[in-house]
């Protein structure tokens, strides 16, 4: 079964500072992978897709980028805001199956 | 603009009470999910739909039942809930296995 890891579960960070959301998972055999954002009470909003061929997408500030052979992924943010406070997931698909796995989140505070 | 709709949002039920959990996409998807959400356990696949007419059980399907109605509607019933079923549920469509997946709000169970 598809192990998918998120470190830290939580990180405060001052505003306009650069920072890095680690993703890791255990089975490299993956389709593709993305990466979410949620809000307290909300759903979950989908920020990047990476096929397993790609290495990374980007998105205005947002860098997503894969290395399915050492089973990590990493979500790049520039300039944070303090909107950019929420929980973000990434989430990956295996070639076989029909679902998506998805790791416990980052808690992301930006503090003004 | 409407995309995965849910209802109900918050709902209260009685151990042993029964109900079902409605979801409809307006975006012509093929596959369809329903996922529970629990603190520090992330999201778990209950049930989805590869296309009109077909489910499947995921990961978690012990104690739930779900019906595609059609192409649009997928419902999650729980027969006799339980309060290991309180939870937030939610619904995710996507156009097929690869695709960006899209979430619903969220529909909050607790089952006293």
């Amino acid at each position: 079964k598809q192990e998918v890891t998120q470190i830290p579960a939580a990180l405060s960070v001052p505003e306009g500072e650069n920072l890095v959301l680690n993703c890791s998972f255990t089975d490299s055999a993956i389709y593709n992978l993305q990466w979410f954002r949620q809000d307290p009470g909300k759903g979950l909003t989908s920020l990047l897709l990476i096929q397993s061929s790609q290495r990374e997408q980007t998105s205005g500030r947002l860098n997503a980028s894969l290395d399915k052979s050492s089973g990590r992924s990493t979500l790049y943010i520039a300039a944070s805001q303090p909107g950019d406070s929420a929980t973000y997931l990434c989430a990956v698909s295996l070639n076989t199956g029909n679902q998506f796995y998805f790791g416990t989140g980052t808690s992301l505070t930006v503090i003004p | 603009n409407a995309g995965v709709t849910q209802t109900p949002k918050f709902q209260v039920l009685k151990t042993g009470q029964s109900m079902t959990l409605q979801c409809a996409q307006d975006m012509n998807h093929n596959s369809m999910y329903w996922y529970r959400q629990d603190p520090g356990m992330g999201l778990r696949l209950i049930y989805y739909s590869a296309s009109e007419g077909t489910t499947d059980k995921g990961e978690v399907p012990n104690g739930y039942n779900v019906s595609r109605l059609n192409k649009r509607e997928f419902s999650l019933r729980l027969e006799s809930a339980a309060p290991s079923q309180t939870s937030v549920y939610f619904c995710a469509s996507q156009e097929g296995y690869g695709n960006t997946i899209y979430f619903g709000e969220g529909s909050w169970l607790t089952v006293v």
